[in-house]
């Protein structure tokens, strides 16, 4: 079974562009979250969605948002982009919400986004 | 609101030799679980063990052991027969109802 299938893999953006992540989830899993991972630091929540709900929300600006299809794969858009959105994005998929019973957690391997 | 804090930003120990790595959280969630995962340069984000808060008894998978005291808030993970492989950022993590919650890392080398 594929895991976790995250695109682009790597891109540059300039100042200002807009930028459309894409993820699909492993099969039968509804839930997909995005985290961004700034070098150095550990990764940042920024959405989760389960059954296409928005579950939750972090401290990011409105520039970030994302959705949820049918099919349960998902986009993360990041409008106005900054130099300081240069980061790896983690695209990570569940059966359930996170704290589902018998629930695990699996990440893609992410896209890198360069600003300049 | 969740925290977790990894105290040690590097950590070495000899091939074959036994390491530690420590994390404590802290979550007003009364259902949550607790994880690490490992991070190769490849930056792919690997998971290594799981542990549900509700279960006392300590996870296990191969190498790779945790000590988990739900009372102190401390989810240490112990790595035995270190492989060159298992050189890589390990990052301690909590999930609530909706969110992971990562530490800053640890990153951990192998001595040949």
């Amino acid at each position: 079974d594929a895991g976790v299938t995250q695109s682009p893999t790597h891109l540059i953006k300039t100042r200002g562009q807009h930028v459309t992540l894409r993820c699909s989830p492993i099969s039968g899993h509804k839930s997909v979250s995005w985290y961004q991972q700034v070098l150095g630091q550990g990764p940042q929540f920024i959405f989760q969605y389960y059954e296409k709900e928005e579950r939750g929300r972090g401290n990011f600006p409105d520039r970030f948002s994302a959705r949820q299809f049918p099919n349960y794969s998902s986009e993360l858009n990041v409008n106005a982009l900054l130099l300081g959105d240069s980061a790896l994005y983690l695209c990570a998929s569940s059966l359930l919400p996170p704290t589902g019973i018998g629930n695990t957690i699996y990440f893609g391997e992410g896209s890198w986004l360069t600003v300049v | 609101a969740q925290t977790v804090t990894q105290s040690q930003p590097e950590m070495s120990v000899q091939e074959a030799e036994t390491v530690t790595l420590s994390c404590t959280y802290d979550t007003s969630e009364s259902d949550y679980y607790l994880f690490w995962y490992k991070q190769p340069p490849s930056r792919q984000m690997i998971l290594v063990i799981r542990q549900e808060a509700y279960k006392q008894q300590n996870a296990t998978e191969n190498r790779f052991s945790v000590n988990f005291q739900k009372a102190a808030k401390s989810f240490s993970l112990k790595i035995s027969d270190s492989q060159l492989g298992d050189a890589a950022m390990y990052f301690c993590a909590c999930a609530g109802a909706q969110k992971l919650v990562f530490g800053q890392g640890t990153r951990l080398t192998i001595n040949p």
